[in-house]
């Protein structure tokens, strides 16, 4: 089952503007990661945020962690379009005693000219 | 840094048949965690190895396999080919501080 999911499934916004995507998880965690994924290509991981962090940011992206919503977003600022891909979040729950992470289904973010 | 390997990166396949697909870790690493993405189910975990031993298995039936060498190469192996086994099949290595790095994914069809 999945234990990450993300909001909006799918977003499209003009170029240069600001694209926030939501998840939302079930278990406590000890991190929530983001990553992105071109077409049919593997995924590039963007950012970890631990879950004593409230906020990180890298570049364009800031991300924020509410773990009493059990919720985090991600806001891309100034979206190019190479930004179109699509996002998703993963969490490392408090109870695995292994290496697994949980996917949500992604956000698809298309970025318009 | 060379990243993670992944062949073949595509591959069709009859059902019936049986595949087996690689991965090569980033130098180092000795995590390697296996998924399949589909449109329908997204990311799915297979299994994961660590030192050459399962650490963890997803919920897949036993047709779907894998194996890990001493060279943290690993491999996973699927029989009995069905046309649902068609799919984006992601590796993943990790190291111990940061988050997983996936290679490209071997992209199977069943037909």
């Amino acid at each position: 089952s999945q234990q990450g999911e993300e909001d909006p499934q799918a977003l499209s916004i003009q170029e240069g503007e600001n694209a926030t995507m939501n998840c939302s998880y079930k278990t406590s965690i000890n991190n929530l990661q983001w990553y992105r994924q071109n077409s049919g290509r593997g995924l590039v991981h963007l950012i970890l945020i631990r879950s004593n962090e409230r906020e990180k940011h890298s570049g364009r992206l800031r991300v924020t962690l509410d773990t009493s919503k059990k919720s985090s977003s991600l806001l891309i600022t100034a979206s190019r379009a190479a930004d179109t891909a699509s996002y998703f979040c993963a969490t490392d729950a408090i109870m695995n005693r292994d290496d697994k992470i949980i996917f949500g289904k992604g956000t698809r973010l298309h970025i318009l000219p | 840094k060379a990243g993670v390997t992944q062949t073949p990166r595509y591959l069709i396949k009859t059902r019936g048949q049986q595949v087996t697909l690689s991965c090569s870790p980033i130098s180092g690493h000795r995590s390697v965690s296996w998924y399949q993405q589909t449109p329908g189910q997204g990311l799915q975990f297979l299994f994961e190895y660590f030192s050459e031993t399962q650490r963890n298995k997803g919920n897949f039936p036993g047709r779907f396999s894998g194996r890990q060498f001493s060279n943290s190469r690993s491999e996973m192996n699927v029989s009995t080919l069905e046309l649902g086994d068609s799919a984006l099949y992601l590796c993943a290595s990790r190291s111990p501080r940061n988050g997983y790095t996936f290679g490209s994914g071997t992209r199977l069809t069943v037909v």
